[in-house]
């Protein structure tokens, strides 16, 4: 079983859909969790933190739920440029706490049609 | 400006000939990081280094390894490549190591012929 899964996708989508990513995580000691964002031939660019609160920063809205050991990202009102490949990354502290390890999830591609 | 900077950014490279791949950071953090991206996969961390203590993952393989000459280079190097290691490399890299944010560079494409 993979560390992070997501969404097998792709996600085909018209502009102005609301659109939902899931994530799971196995490691019940991880402690940060994150959305990033990857276009095609770049690097990931961090796209949001997640909180066991809820977090929300403009059309996005990210959720954990750390007792089902799951987080979502929720896109509302896609925009074409929203096209990219969502990783959900969980961190977990690494060689007794000095350094915080990142378990990428294999993504989700988003196409925004027009 | 950029703050992580991988070069080159594209590296073609014999089947067994040895190859550096680079990076640099002008944020003076702690760590810095190195992952492997195949196609169409996760990002993978390889190793890292918090100052000059150097952090292999335990499955990267032994043809992987890493210098820090100070704290604004990291070089990785491979030692003999094979065709298996064509991917994107990416370093990363935060200021103290803990639930902070990692800061990319653009990856250095690496294709082995």
């Amino acid at each position: 079983r993979k560390e992070v899964e997501q969404d097998p996708g792709p996600f085909n989508v018209p502009e102005g859909a609301t659109v939902a990513f899931n994530c799971t995580y196995s490691n019940s000691a991880s402690q940060s969790f994150f959305w990033y964002r990857q276009d095609c031939r770049k690097e990931p660019k961090l796209l949001m933190s997640v909180y066991s609160s809820g977090n929300e920063d403009g059309r996005f809205t990210a959720q954990l739920n750390r007792a089902s050991q799951y987080i979502s990202l929720l896109i509302r009102d896609s925009k074409l440029s929203d096209s990219a490949t969502y990783l959900c990354v969980v961190g977990v502290m690494n060689y007794g706490g000095a350094t915080n390890k990142l378990i990428f999830g294999t993504g989700t591609l988003l196409a925004v049609q027009p | 400006d950029a703050m992580v900077i991988q070069n080159p950014r594209y590296q073609v490279t014999q089947f067994g000939k040895p190859v550096t791949l680079s990076c640099s950071q002008t944020l003076n953090h702690n760590v810095m990081y190195w992952y492997q991206q195949k196609s169409s996969q996760a990002p993978k961390l390889l190793f890292h280094y918090y100052d000059k203590d150097f952090n292999n993952e335990a499955d990267t393989p032994d043809n992987f390894q890493s210098r820090r000459p100070n704290t604004s280079f990291c070089f990785l190097d491979i030692r003999s490549p094979g065709l298996g290691d064509a991917a994107m490399y990416l370093c990363a890299t935060t200021r103290y190591g803990g639930q902070e944010t990692q800061y990319f560079g653009p990856g250095t494409r690496l294709l082995v012929l």
